[in-house]
């Protein structure tokens, strides 16, 4: 069962434009939302994250906004740069797991010049 | 500051074999993680070490998959006998987190990518 449900699979996005990736979860239990980016040949590194307790962070030209109630969760990416290309990956996690992260499968982004 | 140390970054073995991946933390973290990311797919935890102890394996299919931390620093995770659907990345991860600390960021190393034939 998927703990972490993400999309779209795939997003290509203009220079300059937007790019949008959205996460649901199941478990309320969860109470702490990374995302991860990854590019080819890498390991995935900590981008941003955040706590149910609030309802936006942002940080540069990443934000994510958390809805508790939807149990949702999205990131923003603004001006989107060709160096942006990557595959993002959102994640939840609680406590009482010491740790244990659930990731979603994955959304490769492709920004176009 | 050094990353999270990887070896080998490749293999390629034929099912059936036995294979072993090598994972060195960052010095002083205490939690150590092993994923498996097959392509497409988000990571999924293995096997989560504190210091030398076994904190997660419910992921972990021990009748072929093994792993150890010794001495809390190095860890080794082994499968035995290989099958076709083990093909995938294996990452390793590591974390200064105390337990119960959810937010601690988790640092990955670049994966040893396996091909089982």
């Amino acid at each position: 069962q998927q703990q972490v449900k993400q999309s779209p699979q795939s997003l290509i996005v203009q220079k300059g434009g937007i790019s949008i990736i959205n996460c649901a979860y199941e478990n309320t239990a969860f109470d702490y939302f990374p995302w991860y980016q990854q590019f080819p040949g890498k390991g995935p590194a900590l981008l941003i994250a955040i706590r149910p307790d609030v309802s936006e962070k942002k940080e540069g030209r990443f934000t994510i906004s958390f809805n508790k109630s939807a149990k949702q969760f999205s990131l923003h990416i603004m001006d989107s740069q060709p160096g942006d290309s990557a595959t993002y990956f959102c994640a939840a996690n609680r406590g009482s797991t010491l740790g244990r992260l659930y990731f979603g499968r994955g959304t490769q982004l492709t920004v176009w010049p | 500051e050094a990353g999270v140390a990887q070896s080998p970054r490749y293999k390629i073995i034929e099912k059936r074999q036995s294979v072993a991946f090598w994972c060195n933390p960052i010095s002083g973290h205490a939690t150590l993680y092993w994923y498996q990311q097959i392509l497409g797919q988000g990571p999924k935890l293995l096997i989560q070490f504190q210091n030398n102890g076994v904190v997660d394996d419910s992921q972990l299919p021990k009748d072929r998959f093994s792993a150890e931390r010794l001495k809390g620093v190095d860890s080794t995770l082994k499968i035995q006998p290989a099958k076709l659907e083990d093909s995938a990345v294996y990452l390793c991860a590591s974390s200064s987190r105390l337990a119960g600390d959810s937010t601690d960021t988790q640092y990955f190393g670049p994966g040893t990518r396996l091909t089982v034939l």
